[in-house]
């Protein structure tokens, strides 16, 4: 089955540097990759997919991610990062039926 | 155009009591998805309907069951509530099963059983 990991469960970086949440997954044939993020009390929200073609994808709110097929990742990226930033995000792949979802990496940016 | 939307926001029971959490999208989608949120567990699927008069089970079924009303809906029950299904649940739906587009969440139900 598919799977991804996300090998940090918080991730902290002050505000208007550049912020990495990294995402590696599993997969057999074609990967399908997506991210999302959960603000408190709230449901997830799309931020992007990687589906195929060019490697670097852009996103909502200035985030980007990067496509590693050799280092099998799909790290999120954002240049400048704002406090309102700070939130819950899953790295998914999409599976046979459904997606499976990473842990969560917890991104708290400070002033 | 209201997306994903869940009912009710929070709910507490008793050990053995039972409940159905009701979810509904207006976005026209095939498919629809429970989910539940465990903390540093991420999101685990419960049961999802690729189709309307179609379901199927997903990572941890025990202990639900599910109906696909109509297009629009899809319910989630609990027949005799256990502790350990205190979790956070999220309904999502997505235009088709087979596609690659995102899914759409709701807003959750936080579920408190004592």
């Amino acid at each position: 089955a598919q799977s991804v990991a996300q090998p940090e469960d918080q991730v902290n970086v002050a505000e208007g540097n550049p912020l990495t949440v990294k995402c590696t997954y599993s997969v057999s044939g074609n990967p399908y990759l997506f991210w999302y993020v959960q603000y408190p009390n709230r449901g997830l929200q799309f931020l992007l997919k990687y589906i195929t073609g060019d490697n670097l994808v852009k996103g909502s709110y200035g985030f980007e991610a990067e496509f590693n097929k050799s280092q099998t990742s799909f790290h999120l990226k954002k240049p400048s990062a704002l406090v309102s930033d700070s939130a819950l995000y899953f790295c998914a792949v999409r599976d046979v039926g459904d997606m499976r979802f990473g842990a969560g990496t917890r991104l708290t940016v400070k002033p | 155009n209201a997306g994903v939307t869940q009912t009710p926001k929070f709910q507490v029971l008793k050990t053995g009591q039972s409940m159905t959490l009701q979810c509904a999208q207006d976005m026209n989608h095939n498919s629809m998805y429970w989910y539940r949120q465990d903390p540093g567990m991420g999101l685990r699927l419960i049961y999802y309907s690729a189709s309307e008069g179609t379901t199927d089970k997903g990572e941890v079924p025990n202990g639900y069951n599910v109906s696909r009303l109509n297009k629009r809906e899809f319910s989630l029950r609990l027949e005799s509530a256990a502790p350990s299904q205190t979790s956070v649940y999220f309904c999502a739906s997505r235009q088709r099963q087979t596609s690659y587009n995102e899914q759409f969440f709701g807003p959750g139900t936080r579920l408190t059983v004592l």
